[in-house]
């Protein structure tokens, strides 16, 4: 089966890039990558999500190991609201209807003013 | 505005007294879930569905029932409780259940069973 491994802890500095890592080194080929965020008192927030490529929207860019074993989450300039715990997920599907999650155990990501 | 709506927030009960812990998603999606949250754990699955009258476990169904007659509702049923089942507990759905779809979370529901 498939495992994520996250560092627990992370501190960054306002309004720096932040690069978050997730080793997935038993992903299948059918996995997608997902990234989530929980603030306290809340639940987990969709963040981006990705198959090989790079990907990048509003709230972050997510960059995809060529092997597909690692992925980083990059936030581009921290602010103070972006301090959470931050999951990689892999959502797998198969043809027969049945799917697979693969939680990480998630960073939690201090960010100091 | 789209969301999943999970009630009761907070629920306290005691060993044994049934319950349900109701969920509903107003984004017509066709896939909910449910997970429970520990301290040391993580997020674990309990129960998904792909759509209405489809349910399967997840990693930890033991002593939790779902149902899923409606696309907006899943609600998650705990027959006879038990103190190991005091969790943090979050519905979720997404659009289909494909990798490729984003999974919206509820804020979820703390229970407490002494």
């Amino acid at each position: 089966d498939a495992k994520t491994t996250q560092p627990n802890s992370m501190e960054s500095n306002e309004e720096e890039p932040v690069h978050l890592p997730c080793n997935h080194s038993t992903i299948s080929g059918t996995d997608y990558i997902h990234w989530y965020r929980q603030l306290p008192s809340q639940g987990p927030e969709y963040v981006i999500h990705g198959l090989t490529s790079n990907v990048n929207n509003r709230m972050a860019s997510l960059a995809i190991a060529e092997d597909r074993k690692s992925s980083t989450l990059i936030l581009h300039r921290a602010t103070l609201r972006d301090a959470a715990v931050y999951y990689c997920i892999l959502r797998h599907s198969s043809n027969f209807g049945n799917e697979k999650l693969t939680f990480g155990t998630g960073t939690r990501l201090t960010i100091i003013p | 505005e789209a969301q999943v709506t999970q009630n009761p927030r907070y629920l306290i009960t005691v060993t044994g007294k049934k319950l349900t812990v109701t969920c509903s998603q107003n984004m017509n999606h066709e896939y909910m879930s449910w997970y429970r949250q520990d301290p040391g754990l993580g997020l674990r699955q309990i129960y998904y569905s792909m759509n209405v009258e489809v349910t399967d476990k997840g990693d930890v169904p033991e002593g939790y029932k779902v149902s899923r007659k409606e696309k907006r509702n899943f609600p998650l049923i705990l027959e006879s409780p038990s103190p190991n089942q005091t969790s943090l507990y979050f519905c979720a759905s997404s659009l289909m259940g494909v990798g490729n779809s984003p999974l919206h979370f509820g804020n979820g529901t703390r229970l407490t069973v002494t």
